[in-house]
């Protein structure tokens, strides 16, 4: 299948920086690209879509200041969680989707965010 | 609104074949997929359906019934590596993929 990569895979920052999380489709094409979370046990929430040249659109109770998407290129897509708090830690995962094979939306490999 | 319910646990037994249900109810349809997580570890692709029947992909099929909402993934000869939370997700009318909560098997030897 298609790789998506996404960087750091962990981060460790203080309250109230912010951290930037890449992902990158690298064998293929993506015009649209997708931010999801996830706690422990639990499964994933879509945070946002992130469409290529144009804003993201967030989901209900996702706030857009705090989590800036930019999809600059057609295999790059980034996340910024700006001034996190412990409540920000989390598991961010990206995906990407392949509109040339079948609609296939394929994961990064996650980033683990520790907030102190 | 959106709905995706599968079993959250399950268990079996090493090279025997289980099958994880997944029911929904979802603002359109535009396919099914089932993925499976490693703890710590980001999803990885399974099985896609868009139309009715079985799609058998190697010791794992999935089966999908629109009219009903239904979906199940069947896997054969299990092993203890098959432990690992499986996800089912729908791609709405609007094209995001809404998961389920995962189901978490366990195989036993």
């Amino acid at each position: 299948g298609a790789v998506v990569s996404q960087h750091p895979s962990r981060v460790i920052c203080k309250s109230g920086t912010s951290v930037k999380i890449e992902c990158r489709s690298l064998d293929f094409q993506a015009t649209t690209m997708f931010w999801y979370r996830q706690f422990p046990k639990k499964s994933l929430m879509l945070m946002a879509t992130s469409n290529e040249g144009s804003k993201a659109t967030y989901e209900q109770g996702v706030e857009k200041d705090k989590f800036l998407i930019n999809h600059a290129s057609l295999t790059l897509s980034t996340l910024t969680v700006t001034s996190a708090h412990p409540e920000d830690s989390s598991f961010y995962i990206c995906s990407a989707r392949d509109q040339g094979a079948r609609n296939e939306q394929y994961f990064g490999p996650g980033t683990r965010l520790t907030v102190t | 609104g959106q709905n995706i319910d599968q079993p959250t646990e399950m268990t079996a037994t090493e090279g025997a074949i289980v099958q994880i249900n997944c029911t929904y109810q979802t603002s359109g349809f535009n396919g099914l997929f089932w993925y499976q997580q490693h703890a710590g570890e980001a999803p990885t692709f399974l099985s896609y359906n868009v139309l009715d029947g079985l799609e058998e992909k190697g010791r794992f099929s999935s089966f999908l019934s629109r009219s009903k909402g239904y979906s199940y993934l069947l896997l054969k000869e299990l092993q203890m590596k098959d432990s690992a939370s499986y996800l089912c997700a729908v791609r709405d009318k609007g094209g995001k993929l809404i998961f389920g909560q995962g189901t978490e098997l366990s195989v036993k030897p």
